[in-house]
């Protein structure tokens, strides 16, 4: 139990549809980062956010943007969403002040898009 | 091109016996690893981590090697366990990366033991 959820659980969507994706993490975790994780593959980082600001973003389109809030929640918007947009997309959020690097995953949402 | 790679899709072991799994990474900049497993329909889990400043950390079954000079890494599972069945990823993260907390994971290994 990492204390990290995420909602919903599954979803489908239409090709061109936008969607909102959504992370609570424990309180005290001030980073937290979204991966997207296609079927076969290791998760791959789309961002992360440090005190509500994107401080960091790995290889991915503009149409997906992120939101976190004060209270250690978050969001992840991709808009405009393409077959290839199918995947688990995983929020992970990480403790202020630790000297370690791990990060604690939630379960996941799984977005099919048709 | 991916930076961290781990080349068995898969390992078969018997209960007791070790598991060995790999991880070869190509960035210089990675200077800690970590190893998470995941259960279908749960995220990643953490399972046990090394510094650059290190080669070798331990944690009960888990035994991680870290190789600088060949850019590579082992998790020792010893002995396995039926529990122990799941995909493992090797993980990499760079204290100078813009996103300090960016995690590059290999594309898996899926573990199973045999009872």
């Amino acid at each position: 139990e990492t204390g990290v959820t995420q909602s919903p659980t599954h979803l489908i969507k239409t090709r061109g549809q936008q969607v909102t994706l959504r992370c609570s993490s424990q309180s005290g975790h001030n980073t937290v980062s979204w991966y997207q994780q296609a079927l076969g593959q290791g998760p791959q980082f789309i961002f992360q956010y440090y005190r509500e600001e994107e401080n960091g973003r790995g290889n991915f389109p503009p149409r997906f943007s992120g939101l976190q809030f004060p209270n250690y929640s978050s969001e992840l918007n991709v808009n405009a969403l393409e077959l290839d947009d199918s995947a688990l997309y995983l929020c992970a959020s990480r403790p202020t002040g630790t000297r370690s690097y791990e990060q604690y995953f939630g379960p996941g949402t799984r977005l099919t898009v048709t | 091109d991916q930076q961290v790679k781990q080349n068995s899709p898969s390992l078969s072991v018997q209960e007791g016996r070790i598991s060995i799994l790999n991880c070869d990474y190509t960035n210089s900049m990675f200077d800690y690893f970590l190893w998470y497993k995941k259960y279908p329909a749960e995220g990643p889990t953490f399972l046990i981590s090394i510094s650059s400043i290190k080669d070798k950390n331990e944690d009960g079954r888990f035994t991680v090697f870290l190789n600088k000079s060949a850019k590579h890494l082992s998790l020792h599972i010893v002995p396995s366990q039926p529990g122990d069945s799941a995909v493992y990823f090797c993980a990499a993260s760079s204290l100078m990366a813009a996103a300090g907390n960016k995690l590059t994971f290999g594309g898996g290994t899926r573990v199973l033991v045999k009872p």
